[in-house]
Order: C-alpha cells, then structure tokens, then sequence
C-alpha cells in the first residue's frame, strides 16, 4: 500500500515568485491536511480538505490556498513569496479524519531566496 | 483554545537507559484524540500512537509505552532500553471534534539523542 507523497521534495523559489506543491493521498483516504514546520513556530495547521471541500483553515493568510480534486490528490499553493515562508510543507492523510488516524509524507522543503 | 506543552526541549541519554518525554495537553472538549509522532532527520512524521479521551488504559508497544492521564491532561511517553536509532523529534498532537476532527495541534516536540 503506497504511502503518502509529496512532489517535489526539495523546491527553491525567488520572493515574490509563487508556487504549487502537490500531495497524492493513501488511496482511499477522503481527508488531505496541510502543515508548515519552522524552526521558530514549529508545525502549524494551515488547512484540511474533505471530499473537495475545505473543512478546516489555520491562522495564515490568504496566499495560503489549496485544493483538492475529486481522485483525492490535493495541490497547496503560495502567492507571492516571502522568505519567512521557508519552511517544510508536510502533508498528511487520513481516511476520514483525526479518529482514524493521520498518516504524513515525507514533506516538501520549500526555500525562498 | 486547544494547546499541547511539551516542557522539555531536548533530553540526552546513554543507550539503554529509560526515558520518559512528557506530554501536557488543554482542551475543552470532551471527546479528543491524543497523538505521538516520531520525526527523524529525514523529515516525515511516523505515526506511533492514537488515543481517544474515553480510553485511559496505557498501553505497551514493545519497548514503548504511554501513560494518559485525564485527571492531569497529560499523555506520557516512556522509552525503555533506549537504542541510538530512538534519537528523533518526538511531537505530541490533540485533535478536538471526535472522530471527525480535521485539525492536529502539535507541541514543541523533544530532541531525543540516545547516545552509545
């Protein structure tokens, strides 16, 4: 049973650039959530998507934005970046949400310049 | 407000010795799920345990065992016998909402390094 994967891994991007980073959930798997780690604010919740739609958003804004397609796969993207969006941007998936468990990818380490 | 606290930054042991990483969780909710992972250098978050609010027994898992405790808001996490390849980030994560809760709140999380 193939995991959870996030493309690319590694991404550098020059401020002010924006960028898309994508997520192909455990297949059957209906709930893809997203996760911004740095070092100084650690992991943090930036939003949750079921069945397309968007069930839950964090604190951060709005150049944060998401999607998810009907196969499940969903695409995070960033407008306009700053540097202090460096960060890992991990992705993780659960059949239906936190009752059932959260499984994550390896993550995509995004680098602004 | 859902909080996690994770008080130690980081520990230090020598191999096989028990170590115990702390967990103290706020929520108002009464029906949530309590949460570890393990992130080693490589970045993704491997899942070690779940559990719901409405089941307080430990639980052992090899050389691993958790302690909840709803009295004290708090889910211990003891390592016994460590092994080098236990040196990782340890997060401790709440979810609120039951079953269908869409959002992990995670602590700090604790640097293990298990030395030889």
């Amino acid at each position: 049973k193939a995991g959870v994967t996030q493309t690319p891994r590694y991404l550098i991007k020059t401020r002010g650039q924006q960028v898309t980073l994508s997520c192909s959930p455990i297949s059957g798997h209906r709930s893809v959530s997203w996760y911004q780690q740095t070092p100084g604010q650690g992991l943090q919740f930036l939003f949750e998507y079921f069945s397309e739609t968007q069930r839950n958003k964090g604190n951060f804004p709005g150049r944060f934005s998401g999607r998810q397609f009907s196969n499940s796969r969903s695409e995070m993207n960033v407008s306009t970046l700053e540097l202090g969006d460096s960060a890992l941007y991990l992705c993780a998936s659960s059949p239906q949400g936190a009752g059932y468990g959260y499984t994550f990818g390896s993550g995509t380490r995004l680098t602004v310049v | 407000a859902q909080k996690v606290t994770q008080a130690q930054t980081e520990i230090s042991v020598v191999e096989k010795e028990d170590v115990t990483l702390d967990c103290v969780y706020e929520t108002r909710d009464t029906t949530y799920y309590l949460f570890w992972y393990k992130q080693p250098p490589s970045g993704e978050l491997v899942f070690l345990i779940r559990r719901n609010s409405f089941d307080e027994q430990n639980e052992i898992s090899g050389r691993y065992s958790w302690n909840f405790q709803k009295s004290t808001s708090s889910f211990n996490f003891t390592i016994t016998a460590s092994q080098v390849v236990d040196s990782a980030v340890y997060f401790c994560a709440l979810s609120e909402g039951g079953a269908s809760g869409s959002r992990l709140t995670f602590g700090e999380g604790t640097q293990l390094t298990v030395n030889p």
